[in-house]
């Protein structure tokens, strides 16, 4: 069974450019989360779906990051326009459908996002 | 959310049991305890979770005190490759059924040492 896959694993670009992360889950996975970690920071919540449905995305830092997960499968996040805080790793994990706090998360290797 | 405090840092002696304490004194009925790891520039991968009982698994036992103010996780033989932030999480419950927010601290640093 493949793991959660993030793409790419590093990006590097300019402030004021636009990066989009895509994230394929776990087959079968409903649960869908992305987490990000700034540099000497503690890895933070960003957003959860439920297939296509946003369920919680208190996470997200502002209007300039959007999240989409059309079909309910593989997932985007997108910075437009990136600035310079937005450098850090993104991860992305699944869970599968069920008692959610009964359960694991899996999580993908990440993204390095670094916008210079 | 129930708050876990873990200690910053600790090391093992390769080979050895490496036991990770963690505190959760608020910690509310239905809630569980998680346990991740972050072994360096790699995503947090889940060692184990229980409610009340003690569990075990092919990476590691988890013994959670009768009042669950607290557990320890346990890794039976420490290798090199342990070398890790250890995370211990009490996800809070779900909203609307829906919910699973992992709040990452900042973890214990366990170190391995040959």
């Amino acid at each position: 069974e493949a793991g959660v896959t993030q793409f790419p694993s590093h990006s590097v670009i300019e402030k004021g450019q636009t990066v989009t992360l895509r994230c394929d889950p776990i087959s079968g996975h409903d649960n869908l989360y992305w987490y990000r970690r700034v540099m000497g920071k503690e890895i933070k919540f960003l957003l959860h779906f439920v297939k296509e449905s946003k369920q919680d995305e208190s996470g997200m830092p502002n209007n300039r990051f959007l999240a989409e997960r059309t079909g309910g499968t593989y997932s985007t996040l997108k910075v437009q326009p990136a600035e310079l805080e937005d450098s850090g790793v993104y991860f992305c994990a699944s869970s599968r459908r069920g008692p959610l706090l009964n359960t694991e998360a899996f999580f993908g290797q990440g993204t390095r996002l670094t916008v210079v | 959310d129930a708050k876990t405090t873990q200690p910053t840092s600790m090391d093992c002696a390769e080979g050895r049991a490496a036991n990770l304490p963690c505190n959760h004194s608020t910690i509310s009925g239905n809630e569980y305890v998680y346990w991740y790891r972050q072994i360096h520039s790699q995503g947090p991968q889940y060692i184990i979770h229980g409610l009340k009982n003690n569990e075990t698994n092919e990476m590691a036992s988890l013994i959670i005190t009768e009042d669950r103010k607290s557990s320890t996780l346990i890794l039976p033989h420490a290798t090199l490759r342990d070398t890790a932030v250890y995370y211990c999480i009490v996800p809070p419950p779900p909203e609307g059924g829906s919910n699973y927010k992992l709040t990452f601290g900042k973890g214990t640093l366990l170190t391995v040492n040959p």
